[in-house]
């Protein structure tokens, strides 16, 4: 039972250049999420999707796009990365609705 | 917008003695959560607490909620090495700018605990 897995943990980009952040979780949940984590603010939600099939915008969308592949992946896609973009980003799953969330290891980006 | 903010932002002790974090919030929430996370590592859910429990223990945390002041403690009693980590509060609330309820995060206490 891995839990959530992330892949890739590191990444450097130029500006411009897109990547796929991909995110699977083995525990047969409903609901996954997207993070990034800046330092000195925090966690804040990308994008989320409540159940296979639906996706939503967070608090920070711009510049992201998502996919519900099926009930276990949940990927997260820079089309044209910025260097506003440099973060830690961090996938989550629960069972269903806001409680109890289990997050994966991150991904560390760095965009030049 | 962040929903919920912690204090103190850093917190040293040494080993052995208890570690206060406490989390305030501005709207009304239907359930608030304490996660860890240590250096360059992912979250760990600690505990959840509903808007209508007024406290809850799990091992060496004790997590109280005060809804009419729009707060939240967590204590760490006996603290070890081992938990040197940072503590985040989470909060269920609407999210104005979605239209919909979120989790949102605190900005943390980095907990320092001395051997």
């Amino acid at each position: 039972n891995a839990g959530v897995t992330q892949t890739p943990k590191f990444q450097v980009l130029k500006t411009g250049q897109s990547m796929t952040l991909q995110c699977a979780q083995d525990m047969n949940h409903n609901s996954m999420y997207w993070y990034r984590q800046d330092p000195g603010m925090g966690l804040r939600l990308i994008y989320y999707s409540a159940s296979e099939g639906t996706t939503d915008k967070g608090e920070v969308p711009n510049g992201y796009n998502v996919s519900r592949l099926n009930k276990r992946e949940f990927s997260l896609r820079l089309e044209s990365a910025a260097p506003s973009q440099t973060s830690v980003y961090f996938c989550a799953s629960s069972p269903q609705g806001w409680d109890e969330q289990y997050f994966g290891p991150g991904t560390r980006l760095t965009v030049t | 917008s962040q929903q919920g903010e912690e204090d103190p932002q850093a917190l040293s002790i040494q080993e052995g003695e208890n570690a206060t974090m406490n989390c305030s919030y501005k709207t009304s929430i239907n359930n608030l959560q304490w996660y860890r996370q240590n250096s360059g590592r992912g979250l760990v859910h600690l505990i959840l607490i509903r808007s209508n429990e007024r406290e809850k223990h799990s091992g060496r945390l004790r997590v109280t909620l005060d809804t009419s002041k729009k707060s939240s403690s967590l204590l760490i009693t006996a603290s070890r090495a081992a938990d040197t980590a940072s503590y985040f509060c989470a909060t269920d609330a609407l999210y104005s700018g979605a239209g919909s309820y979120q989790l949102t995060f605190g900005k943390g206490t980095k907990l320092s605990v001395i051997p």
